[in-house]
Formats: C-alpha cells, sequence, structure tokens
C-alpha cells in the first residue's frame, strides 16, 4: 500500500535559518504530493502541491519538488519565521482503484522558530 | 480557501455516552467527506470515506457499529461515537471535497478533541 515517511522532528530554528524537512513516499502509480500545515488550534491547511514528476510546488516562501528518481517530495524555505511554526504534514493522493480520494499522511514535523 | 467548519469544538463526556460531532462545508457543497483521528504527536489516520445519500465506507480495523457515520445532505456529514470509552478520547478531523474550479482539492475542518472520562 501506499506510505509517507517525514523526518522525525522536533525540529527547531532560528529566525532567518533554511529550513529543509524531508518526505519520502512509496506508491504503487503515480500519485499527487502535498504539503499541509496544521497551525495550533486550527485545521490543516494546504500549503503547496505538485501533481507530477519534477513538478515544483510552490507558496509563501516555501517550495518542494517531485522527484520520481529519489520518491521524495523535501519542504524548503530559505528563510523561516517566527510565524512558520505548525506541524508539517507531507501527504499523497493517488487517483484510481481503491485510494481514489483518499490522502495518505506522513507522520507529521513539528517546526519551532525562536526569535 | 473553502471554509469547514467542525462542532464542536471540545466536548467531554461520561464513558459509556454517545457523542455527535458536526461536520459542514460553508460555502461549497460536498457530494464527499472524510472523517480522521489523530493521536498526539502522531499523524491522521482515515477513519471512513462518507459519501452523501449513501453508506459510509469504513477503512480497515474501523468499526462501523462504533463510529457511525450520517451524510444527509450535500454540506453535513456527522460522526457518532456510541458507547464512548476512554480509549476513543483523540482528536476527529473532517475533510469536505470540492470539485469547484478545474481541480480537485481536500478542505479540513479544525478539529474536535474528544475526551472520554
Amino acid at each position: 500500500g501506499n506510505s509517507v515517511t517525514q523526518m522525525e522532528g522536533p525540529v527547531t530554528l532560528s529566525e532567518e535559518a533554511f529550513l529543509t524537512i524531508n518526505c519520502t513516499y512509496t506508491a504503487t502509480g503515480y500519485p499527487s504530493l502535498f504539503w499541509y500545515v496544521q497551525y495550533p488550534g486550527e485545521g490543516l491547511q494546504l500549503l503547496l502541491k505538485a501533481t507530477k514528476a519534477d513538478d515544483k510546488g510552490s507558496n509563501k516562501g516555501f517550495e518542494a519538488t517531485y522527484r520520481k528518481e529519489t520518491t521524495s517530495f523535501h519542504l524548503e524555505k530559505g528563510s523561516v519565521q517566527v510565524s512558520d511554526s505548525a506541524v508539517y504534514f507531507c501527504a499523497l493522493f493517488e487517483a484510481g482503484g481503491t485510494s481514489y480520494g483518499k490522502l495518505t499522511f506522513g507522520q507529521g514535523t513539528i517546526l519551532t522558530v525562536h526569535p | 480557501g473553502a471554509v469547514v467548519s467542525q462542532h464542536p469544538s471540545w466536548v467531554i463526556c461520561k464513558s459509556g455516552t454517545s457523542v455527535k460531532i458536526e461536520c459542514r462545508s460553508l460555502d461549497f457543497q460536498a457530494t464527499t467527506m472524510f472523517w480522521y483521528r489523530q493521536f498526539p504527536k502522531q499523524s491522521l489516520m482515515l477513519m471512513a470515506t462518507s459519501n452523501e445519500g449513501s453508506k459510509a465506507t469504513y477503512e480497515q480495523g474501523v468499526e462501523k457499529d462504533k463510529f457511525l457515520i450520517n451524510h444527509a445532505s450535500l454540506t453535513l456529514s456527522t460522526l457518532t461515537v456510541t458507547s464512548a470509552h476512554p480509549e476513543d478520547s483523540s482528536f476527529y478531523i473532517c475533510s469536505a471535497r470540492d470539485y469547484s474550479g478545474y481541480q480537485e482539492t481536500q478542505y479540513f475542518g479544525p478539529g474536535t478533541r474528544l475526551l472520554v472520562l
């Protein structure tokens, strides 16, 4: 079955530091890949997505590139802010078959950014 | 983006009672909604897929008689935890599928924290 593995957290950074959160996946077909963010007390928000190999998703300074050869979708940001503190989830969506419409999530990575 | 609400945001109940959680899509119609469960410091686990006007599809290992799902309208799905026990304490999150525009997107509710005493 499908699976998503994220780097274990928590990740603690100083403001303006460079961020990388690793994500690798296993899928039977050609999934779409997502990063969701969950701020304290809130639901999940879609941060960015990529639907095919070599696509780059970007939003709010965050980027992730769909790498089929390494089955990875690592999240990066060049300069984090305190307001980026949240839990980040990598997820995949595979159309077709019994998995249609279902998101498979990684375990989540807690990011804390200090001033 | 579209908004999905959940009610209540948190609930405390006694063991053996039933609890109903509502999930509403506020500005779009959702023929399909999803119910997830999230344990502390863990990822979301899909419990079931809720389809408007038909029976829900449960994931393997999820007791359908324990977690009753009703999707009676295009904007409302409910999850009822029947005869709740302390091990049912968790954070329950719903999402709604929006087909508008050229892409399908899932929007998530803020979650409901359940504590069973």
